[in-house]
């Protein structure tokens, strides 16, 4: 299985600073025949379940804010939000789709505010 | 809008059984591969178990192969998960999640827990 890490497991930033998390994966998700990173980016607020943010690595679900963005590369990507909001407190997780059927997740960074 | 409804978790004791459904709306849930997808308390997620459109191919995660069962029916546009043998080791929220043609989790159910405990 493709293993998923995440790093930091949590982080607290002020209110309109920006947030950081990062996602490596134990091998590639860029498929070379489209050119594309099988990577997906989930929030999970208390309680609720997680919802879909980013896809492809950097494709912003519909209705997801601008001021969440996905980056990377092949073994390497980021979640950043560019200007925190406190709706955004929840813990994020990063999905890896390179394998089908047969799919991993980070074990999930939590963000709080500072 | 897109609905999931989980249903049928609940309280078991180790060896038991339990079955879990799904019930879609709001969308052709015919034409969606459908995953289980589940959390352990206070826990990341762990994908269990998928099954394809028609239900022909079904997969599993090597934690739960030969003791769970996904299974479909596109007329009542309802997914299941039987489970057997369950230990504590399985007591998780279960969510169900349509699957894109390519792998990710588009849309969630609310979950169902189920524990497992004497």
């Amino acid at each position: 299985d493709i293993v998923m890490t995440q790093s930091p497991d949590s982080l607290a930033v002020s209110l309109g600073e920006r947030a950081t998390i990062n996602c490596k994966s134990s091998q590639s998700l860029l498929y070379g025949s489209n050119n594309k990173n099988y990577l997906a980016w989930f929030q999970q607020k208390a309680g609720q379940p997680p919802k879909l943010l980013i896809y492809w690595a950097s494709t912003r679900e519909s209705g997801v804010p601008d001021r969440f963005s996905g980056s990377g590369s092949g073994t390497d990507f980021t979640l950043t939000i560019s200007s925190l909001q406190a709706e955004d407190v929840a813990v994020y997780f990063c999905q890896q789709y390179f394998t089908t059927f047969s799919w991993t997740f980070g074990q999930g960074t939590k963000v709080e505010i500072k | 809008e897109v609905q999931l409804l989980e249903s049928g978790g609940g309280l078991v004791q180790p060896g038991g059984s339990l079955r879990l459904s799904c019930a879609g709306s709001g969308f052709t849930f015919s034409n969606n591969a459908m995953s289980w997808v589940r959390q352990a308390p206070g826990k990341g997620l762990e994908w269990v178990s998928g099954i394809s459109t028609s239900g022909g191919s079904t997969y599993y995660a090597d934690s739960v192969k030969g003791r769970f069962t996904i299974s479909r029916d596109n007329s009542k546009n309802t997914l299941y998960l039987q489970m057997t043998s369950l230990s504590a080791e399985d007591t998780a929220v279960y969510y169900c999640a349509s699957t894109s043609l390519v792998g990710y989790f588009e849309y969630w159910g609310q979950g169902t827990l189920v524990t497992v405990s004497s």
